[in-house]
């Protein structure tokens, strides 16, 4: 079993709201990513959590605020956002161990955000 | 992580084999090759990744080069369901930072 799931599967919101995305897995995965896709792009790295405690920020704005309550859950809380953060927002997760099988990734079925 | 080159896109024909290339010449000796795929609407599946012998599983074939510069994923039988965009992607496997870093991908298109 190889499930990440991701809720909702499409919010919208205007821009002085505040909502979450959430992702949960319950693989035993230590790692766990969210990623910004736009339309016809790939995806973008946002954050990394490894072992509960943010790994790797890549230079996201504020607006988005990573949050890992425990090894199984991962949020995105959203607050003040524009219409150009609208995208699909995918999170992912990953064993955390050496060797092959603790490296692969795997992804949900995404967040589909727009922001009105 | 080393960068990687692929097509921008190209047709197959349902029923037949599909040949997926990717350079990436300048892959260090630590690093894998992974392929992911993205269906329309829907998250990156995983597909199969390998160091340096080639590899096979339920999904596609991996065949990667002897001096490592090149690979090609092959989809054995072709289907409708199979139309995505293919991703290869190089990358070390660490215990800190470790990530996946996407390219521009080829897109395929399975036609009847």
């Amino acid at each position: 079993d190889t499930e990440v799931t991701q809720t909702p599967k499409h919010l919208v919101m205007g821009m002085t709201n505040k909502k979450s995305l959430k992702c949960e897995q319950h693989m035993g995965h230590r790692a766990m990513y969210w990623y910004k896709q736009k339309a016809k792009k790939p995806p973008e790295l946002m954050f990394v959590y490894s072992y509960e405690k943010l790994s790797i920020n890549e230079s996201v704005p504020s607006r988005f605020s990573p949050e890992c309550p425990n090894s199984s859950l991962l949020n995105l809380h959203l607050h003040a956002l524009q219409p150009e953060d609208s995208a699909l927002y995918l999170c992912a997760s990953r064993q955390g161990e050496q060797g092959p099988l603790g490296n692969t990734i795997y992804f949900g079925e995404g967040s589909w955000l727009t922001v009105v | 992580d080393a960068k990687t080159t692929q097509p921008t896109s190209m047709d197959c024909a349902e029923g037949r084999a599909a040949n997926l290339p990717c350079n990436h010449s300048t892959i260090s000796g630590n690093e894998y090759v992974y392929w992911y795929r993205q269906i329309h609407s829907q998250g990156p599946q995983y597909i199969i990744h390998g160091l340096k012998n080639n590899e096979t599983n339920e999904m596609a074939s991996l065949i990667i080069t002897e001096d490592r510069k090149s690979s090609t994923l092959i989809l054995p039988h072709a289907t409708l369901r199979d139309t995505a965009v293919y991703y290869c992607i190089v990358r070390e496997h660490k215990a800190a930072g470790n990530k996946l870093t996407f390219g521009g991908g080829t897109r395929v298109l399975v036609k009847p």
